[in-house]
């Protein structure tokens, strides 16, 4: 049984590209969280998608959106990238109000 | 004042020890709380959960939570090498699906 799933694992950007990083729940799981961490700090939250709708957001600005698809796979997406947008980004999904269980292995952004 | 304090550590302990890993967080509102372990360049695994006053006990493991202190632990009986990862604390409000994560204390475990 396949876990989360996270595409690609690592990309390089350059300032004001945009990009998008996928993500594939874990076979029950309906609920996709999106984290972004900074090297030796905790995951931020950046929102969560439940039944293709964004049912809570963290503190990021408008430049990061996402989708959630009816396979319940999702999107983020970041426009005009920083150079403070490098960091990993982590999928996690659960089952409806659940914690996040399980983390993919996240996708590595660098921006030069 | 962060939101959700963690010593950075690292706290080295010798094998077969007990280890503490301590937590505090300011929303009072919080009513779930989770601890992770994320091993180095690995991303985060959720190993406890507790919801409500006192300890909850899981294995080797136990979390411990006050409320009205804002406190939260988490203890690693007879600790081995392979526990040696960032462990992170993460709080939720009620009817908040946001997960507020600590930036993590480092654990050693001496062989």
């Amino acid at each position: 049984d396949a876990g989360v799933t996270q595409s690609p694992t690592h990309l390089i950007k350059t300032r004001g590209q945009q990009v998008t990083l996928r993500c594939s729940p874990k076979s029950g799981h309906d609920t996709v969280s999106w984290y972004q961490q900074a090297l030796g700090q905790g995951p931020q939250f950046i929102f969560q998608y439940y039944e293709e709708e964004e049912r809570q957001r963290g503190n990021f600005p408008d430049r990061f959106s996402g989708h959630q698809f009816p396979n319940y796979s999702s999107e983020l997406n970041v426009n005009a990238l920083l150079l403070g947008d490098s960091a990993l980004y982590l999928c996690a999904s659960s089952f409806s109000q659940g914690p996040p269980q399980h983390f993919g292995d996240g996708t590595r952004l660098s921006i030069l | 004042q962060k939101e959700v304090e963690q010593n950075s550590g690292p706290l080295s302990v010798p094998e077969g020890a007990i280890a503490s890993l301590n937590c505090t967080y300011s929303d009072r509102g919080s009513q779930s709380f989770f601890w992770y372990r994320q091993y180095s360049g690995k991303s985060p695994e959720l190993i406890m959960s507790i919801y409500s006053n006192g300890d909850q006990e899981d294995g080797r493991f136990t979390a411990q939570l006050n409320k009205a202190s804002q406190y939260v632990s988490l203890l690693i009986r007879d600790s081995q090498p392979s526990d040696s990862a960032t462990y992170l604390c993460a709080p939720r409000g009620d009817s908040s699906y946001k997960l507020i994560f600590g930036s993590g204390t480092r654990l050693l475990v001496r062989p």
